[in-house]
C-alpha cells in the first residue's frame, strides 16, 4: 500500500513570505497530484504532475515531481491570505486510487 | 463545480443504524472511488467502482458496501454504523480507472450519535 507524508503538517506563514510543501511517497509511482481544501468543503484539483521533472505553475504556487526521490513540492511564492487551506497530495496506488497525505494547514498572516 | 454531485449534504444517524449515500457521476464518467475523510485526516480510499463492478477496495470493513449503477451513478452503504464513522464522505469520478484526473463531489457529512 502506498504511503503518502507530508510536513510541515501545520503552517502560519507572513503576507509577502515564499515557503515549500514537502511530499513524500512510499513506492514507485511516476504520477502526483496536489488538492486544496477549504474548511467543510471538498477537494479542488490543483496540478496533475505525471512525469519525473515535472513541473507546473498557477499564480503564486508551483508543483514539481521527482519520481527517483519519491518527493513532490508545492512553493508558495509571496504568499497571501486567500492562499490560506488545508492542501494535500496524493499518490495512486492503482490507476487513480489515490492514497492521501494527512495534509498541511497553511495558515498566512495579514 | 465539478460536475459531481452528492447527496444529502449532511446527515445525522444513530449509532447501529444503516446509511446510504449518493453520488451522481460526471457526465460520460464511468468510473467511481468513495474516500472517507475523518476531522483532521486525509481522505482515506474504501472503494472504486468501474462500469457497475467493484475495482479495488481499501482497508474498510465489509459493512461498507457500494453499488454502481448501469447509469454509472454509485451508492455508499455502511451498516451497523459506529460512533467513527462520522466522517465527510466524498466521492470522485473519472473517464476510466486509469485516467488521470478524478473530479470530487463537495461530499457528505455523516455524523453519527
Amino acid at each position: 500500500e502506498l504511503k503518502v507524508e507530508q510536513n510541515p503538517l501545520f503552517l502560519s506563514m507572513q503576507e509577502g513570505k515564499n515557503y515549500t510543501i514537502y511530499c513524500n511517497y512510499s513506492t514507485t509511482s511516476d504520477r502526483l497530484y496536489w488538492y486544496r481544501q477549504d474548511p467543510g468543503k471538498s477537494l479542488e484539483s490543483l496540478f496533475v504532475l505525471l512525469s519525473n521533472g515535472a513541473v507546473k505553475q498557477e499564480g503564486r504556487l508551483m508543483a514539481s515531481l521527482d519520481t527517483k526521490a519519491r518527493l513532490s513540492t508545492l512553493h508558495i511564492t509571496a504568499a497571501v491570505h486567500d492562499l490560506s487551506a488545508t492542501y494535500f497530495c496524493a499518490g495512486p496506488n492503482t490507476g487513480n486510487q489515490f492514497y492521501f497525505g494527512t495534509g498541511t494547514s497553511l495558515t498566512v498572516i495579514p | 463545480e465539478t460536475g459531481v454531485t452528492q447527496s444529502p449534504t449532511h446527515l445525522i444517524k444513530t449509532r447501529g443504524q444503516q446509511v446510504t449515500l449518493r453520488c451522481s457521476s460526471q457526465s460520460g464518467h464511468n468510473t467511481v472511488s468513495w474516500y472517507q475523510q475523518a476531522l483532521g485526516q486525509g481522505p482515506q480510499f474504501i472503494f472504486q467502482y468501474y462500469r457497475e463492478e467493484e475495482n479495488g477496495r481499501g482497508n474498510f470493513p465489509p459493512r461498507f458496501s457500494g453499488l454502481q449503477f448501469p447509469n454509472y451513478s454509485s451508492e455508499l452503504n455502511v451498516n451497523a454504523l459506529e460512533l467513527d464513522d462520522s466522517a465527510l464522505y466524498l466521492c470522485a469520478s473519472s473517464l476510466d480507472f486509469e485516467n488521470t484526473e478524478a473530479f470530487f463531489g463537495q461530499g457528505t457529512r455523516l455524523t453519527v450519535v
